[in-house]
């Protein structure tokens, strides 16, 4: 049983669509994020939520929209997809805000041509 | 915003001990030392962390100074499937604060 899965893996798409990433982790853990790594590796926070609440939003686009319809799940939609929105997303999950000790999704990868 | 500074690279040889050393000379007295590792194209894995004491686990052991200015994450018996990128963060462990992975080190683990 993967602890913290993301689909889709890969996601090839064209300028201006609109995609959705999702994200489940089935480890009981209250808090969920989004990373996303560039193509230069840098990996960034994007979104944490605790108990369905955004507690941390970093400066992304109002483009990124997160929702979690509960805790175990985080999904990641993206609207008006633009070439600088290629990247690896990955999700993660914590047993609460307070620790740092996260477990990583394998990634997905989004390429926008 | 980085608050610790590794080496870009280092190679060590399979079966060797593998130090890989991390400086974190602003870290405050409430922050603690996570280190994380990336294998090639896979999410992070967290590895272990430490606030001043030295920790070990089935993975690694981490050792801090006593100053808490550095700390050092020992391998130690390097095997190829540890080649990765290991990132050295601090982090204060309350309230919602993420982790800010720098440029990390790329250990390469030799034949």
């Amino acid at each position: 049983d993967t602890a913290v899965s993301q689909t889709p893996k890969y996601l090839v798409t064209q300028m201006g669509n609109d995609k959705s990433i999702k994200c489940e982790q089935n480890l009981g853990h209250d808090t969920m994020y989004w990373y996303k790594q560039d193509s230069k590796k840098f990996l960034k926070i994007m979104f944490s939520y605790n108990n369905k609440e955004l507690i941390i939003n970093e400066t992304v686009p109002n483009r990124f929209s997160p929702k979690s319809p509960d805790k175990a799940h985080l999904n990641l939609h993206i609207n008006s997809l633009e070439l600088g929105d290629s990247a690896v997303y990955f999700c993660a999950s914590s047993q609460d805000m307070g620790t740092g000790e996260l477990f990583f999704g394998e990634g997905s990868r989004l390429t926008v041509l | 915003d980085a608050k610790t500074t590794q080496p870009p690279s280092m190679d060590c040889a399979e079966g060797r001990a593998a130090n890989l050393p991390c400086n974190h000379s602003t870290i405050s007295g409430n922050e603690y030392v996570y280190w994380y590792r990336q294998i090639h194209s896979q999410g992070p894995q967290y590895i272990i962390h430490g606030l001043k004491n030295n920790e070990t686990n089935e993975m690694a052991s981490l050792i801090i100074t006593e100053d808490r200015k550095s700390s050092t994450l020992i391998l130690p018996h390097a095997t190829l499937r540890d080649t990765a990128v290991y990132y050295c963060i601090v982090r204060i462990q309350t309230g919602a604060n993420n982790l800010f992975f720098g440029t990390g080190t790329r250990l390469t683990v030799i034949p």
